[in-house]
């Protein structure tokens, strides 16, 4: 079975912080891709980054980074210098190889920024 | 990045009324989703379809129906609405051809509120 973890329910800082979203995962497909998704008040889901299995570098795009660590099965994600258009639900996601390729979803992380 | 969309955004209604919701995909995707999502809570999939005439259920047992009659429409019906259908509806899309190119896109969400 596939099951994503996101221990952190709510987190709150202050504009200019840097903040680091976790997320842990299980799966035993040795092929798979994680995701991140952030939910803005408005509703909908925008995609951020897919990552695959077998690559396992970091990635920086602007103010956000990504370090996926196969050894601990994570894949955090760390937003430098948070403003406050930051604020929104972000969703770890992880889909298998094989079979249905369904996504699996964390329950989500409430990120607040507060000016 | 896909164009899909969703309509209504927002809908009220009373118990026992039928209801459709539209979503509509213009990138040619063969892979369409629904989820179902409580506000700011995780994703679930009630619905998914691999291609036209495809139509399977998801993780979470649903009342609601679907059919995939046109590649670019997969609408979900309610016949018979209820308080507890109340929620967010999500759809998305993604290519075929799986592994690397299999990222869902998602749109804007239907606010269903069942009085």
């Amino acid at each position: 079975a596939q099951k994503v973890t996101q221990a952190q329910t709510e987190i709150s800082v202050v504009e200019k912080e840097d903040v680091t979203l976790d997320c842990v995962y299980e799966t035993r497909d040795t092929t798979y891709y994680l995701f991140w998704y952030k939910q803005p008040p408005s509703g909908e889901l925008v995609f951020l980054i897919r990552r695959n299995s077998f690559d396992e570098q970091n990635e920086i795009s602007g103010r956000y980074s990504w370090n996926f660590q196969k050894s601990t099965s994570s894949f955090n994600f760390t937003i430098t210098a948070s403003q406050v258009v930051d604020s929104a639900v972000y969703f770890c996601a992880l889909r298998g190889f094989q079979g249905a390729q369904k996504l699996v979803f964390g329950q989500g992380t409430r990120l607040t920024i507060n000016p | 990045e896909a164009d899909i969309y969703q309509t209504p955004r927002y809908l009220v209604i009373g118990t026992g009324k039928k209801i459709t919701l539209e979503c509509s995909q213009t990138m040619g995707h063969d892979k369409m989703y629904w989820y179902q999502q409580d506000p700011g809570m995780e994703l679930h999939l009630i619905h998914y379809s691999y291609g036209v005439n495809s139509t399977e259920k998801g993780d979470l047992s649903s009342e609601s129906t679907v059919s995939r009659i046109r590649t670019e429409h997969f609408p979900l019906t309610l016949e018979s609405a209820r308080p507890s259908h109340t929620s967010q509806y999500l759809c998305a899309s993604s290519e075929s051809g799986g592994g690397y190119t299999d990222t869902q896109y998602f749109g804007p969400g239907t606010r269903l509120t069942v009085l």
